[in-house]
C-alpha cells in the first residue's frame, strides 16, 4: 500500500499552461516537502509546508498543506520547458522522523 | 566542490563483482542517507547514519553493506548482486532537526548483468 499517492503520474503540457499535482494520504503528516530532480540528478528541495492550510508561493510555483495535514498540492501558472522533471513529494509523521516518499509526477512541458 | 557528490556516477558489474558506492557531503550535516530509486517507485530508504551511528536499516538484502567512517563520508559496498539490484543509488544528507530537510547527490547509475 503506497502511503503518499501522487496524481497524475504522467504530465505532458504546453508551455504557458497552468497544472497542478497532486500528493494524498489517508494519514496525516507532520510536514510535507515538495522536491523536483531533473534528469541525471538528484531530487532538490523546493519548499517543506508544516502547517494545515498553508500556502507557500515560490515564483509560478504554488503550494498547500491540507487543512488535515494529510494531502499537499503544487500548482504552476505558465508553465515553462525549464519546469519539467520529476516532482516528489515526502511526508514526515513526526517531527524529525523518517521521509515517506511519493511515487512522483513527471512533467513534460514542451515550447 | 560543494553540496553532495557522489561516485562514481554510472556503474556497471557482474553478479559476481565486489564495488564500492562512495559519497562526500561538504555541508556540515550530521545525517546521511543511502536510497535506491526505481523506474516508476517511490524512493526507497536504504540506510541511515546520525553521528555516524546507523539507526535505520530497513530490511535491506545483506549483500548491501555500508560504511559510515565520518559525519562527512558514506560508502556503499556491494558484492554478489542481482539483476533487479539495479537503480539509481542517491546518497543524501540533513541535519537533525524538525524536518530533515533532505540534500540529495547527483546518484550513481547501477547496472548489475
Amino acid at each position: 500500500t503506497q502511503l503518499l499517492e501522487q496524481s497524475p503520474q504522467f504530465l505532458s503540457i504546453q508551455e504557458g499552461e497552468n497544472l497542478t499535482v497532486y500528493c494524498n494520504s489517508s494519514s496525516v503528516f507532520s510536514s510535507l516537502q515538495w522536491y523536483r530532480q531533473e534528469p541525471g540528478e538528484g531530487p532538490v528541495l523546493l519548499v517543506t509546508v508544516v502547517t494545515g492550510g498553508e500556502v507557500k508561493k515560490l515564483k509560478r510555483l504554488t503550494f498547500q498543506f491540507g487543512d488535515a495535514r494529510k494531502d499537499s498540492s503544487l500548482h504552476i501558472t505558465a508553465a515553462q520547458p525549464g519546469d519539467t522533471g520529476l516532482y516528489l513529494c515526502a511526508g514526515a509523521r513526526s517531527q524529525g522522523g523518517k521521509l515517506i516518499f511519493g511515487q512522483g509526477t513527471e512533467l513534460s512541458v514542451k515550447p | 566542490e560543494t553540496g553532495v557528490t557522489q561516485t562514481p556516477r554510472h556503474l556497471v558489474m557482474g553478479m559476481t563483482n565486489k564495488k564500492s558506492l562512495k559519497c562526500e557531503q561538504h555541508l556540515g550535516h550530521n545525517a546521511m542517507y543511502w536510497y535506491k530509486q526505481s523506474a516508476k517507485k517511490p524512493l526507497e530508504l536504504m540506510f541511515v547514519y546520525s553521528l555516524e551511528e546507523r539507526v535505520e536499516n530497513n530490511s535491506v538484502p545483506s549483500r548491501f553493506s555500508p560504511e559510515c567512517p565520518n559525519s562527512s563520508h558514506l560508502f556503499l559496498h556491494l558484492h554478489t548482486l542481482q539483476p533487479e539490484d539495479s537503480a539509481l543509488y542517491l546518497c543524501a544528507s540533513s541535519q537533525d532537526g524538525p524536518y530533515n530537510e533532505q540534500f540529495f547527490g547527483p546518484g550513481t547509475r547501477l547496472t548489475v548483468l
